[in-house]
């Protein structure tokens, strides 16, 4: 039973370039969650979607960033423009609901690096 | 804004030692789950505690949830290398999960 799918792991791009992350989560789930991790920080949330929804989008940044989980394929981070600030790690998770325990299941993570 | 305080933040102890780490809120969650994240790896969920005073038991680590369900405590014994990491709690209910900053543990043989 494969777990939460993230690629590409490792992702470089330019200063004002796009930034496309992909999520596929596990069988079964239809909620997924994206995170950022800045290096010695937590995980901040960014945005929680569910299929072709967007649930809650408050700790994505209001410019550049977008998110989508459409009825096909896999969940996508999208980022246009990256700026140095960017770069980060970012991780998906997924849970098979959004019920009171919310235990989520993280992929490997995309590492983001912008020159 | 909720927030969980994690201490402490950077622990590096011998093979064999016991060790406790913390979780702490002024806030009240419904549920409190703990992580640990090795390097260029998502973080790996070790145990979801619900119920205030609950304490759960995974082999050698040991977690306990507050009674007012706004703390939580990571005891591990007899420490070995395998539990170098990252570690992570964080906070649930019907709002996004909150982490905390995590508290980097290095077990040195």
């Amino acid at each position: 039973n494969a777990g939460v799918m993230q690629n590409p792991r490792h992702l470089v791009r330019r200063r004002g370039q796009e930034a496309r992350l992909r999520c596929s989560p596990m069988k079964g789930h239809s909620h997924v969650y994206w995170y950022r991790q800045l290096p010695e920080e937590g995980l901040k949330f960014m945005v929680y979607l569910q299929k072709e929804n967007i649930i809650d989008e408050s700790g994505m940044p209001k410019e550049r960033f977008s998110a989508e989980f459409p009825k096909e394929g896999p969940s996508i981070l999208r980022i246009q423009q990256v700026v140095r600030g960017d770069s980060a790690a970012y991780f998906c998770a997924s849970s098979p609901s959004s019920g009171l325990y919310n235990e989520q299941f993280f992929g490997p993570g995309t590492r983001l690096t912008v020159l | 804004t909720q927030l969980l305080e994690q201490s402490p933040q950077f622990l590096s102890i011998q093979e064999g030692e016991n060790l406790t780490v913390y979780c702490n809120s002024s806030s009240v969650f419904s549920s409190l789950q703990w992580y640990r994240q090795e390097p260029g790896e998502g973080p790996v969920l070790l145990v979801t505690v619900v119920t205030g005073g609950e304490v759960k038991k995974l082999k050698r680590l040991t977690f306990q949830f507050g009674d007012a369900r706004k703390d939580s405590s990571l005891h591990i014994t007899a420490a070995q290398p395998g539990d170098t990491g990252l570690y992570l709690c964080a906070g649930g209910g019907n709002t996004p999960l909150v982490f905390g900053k995590g508290t980097r543990l290095s077990v040195i043989a």
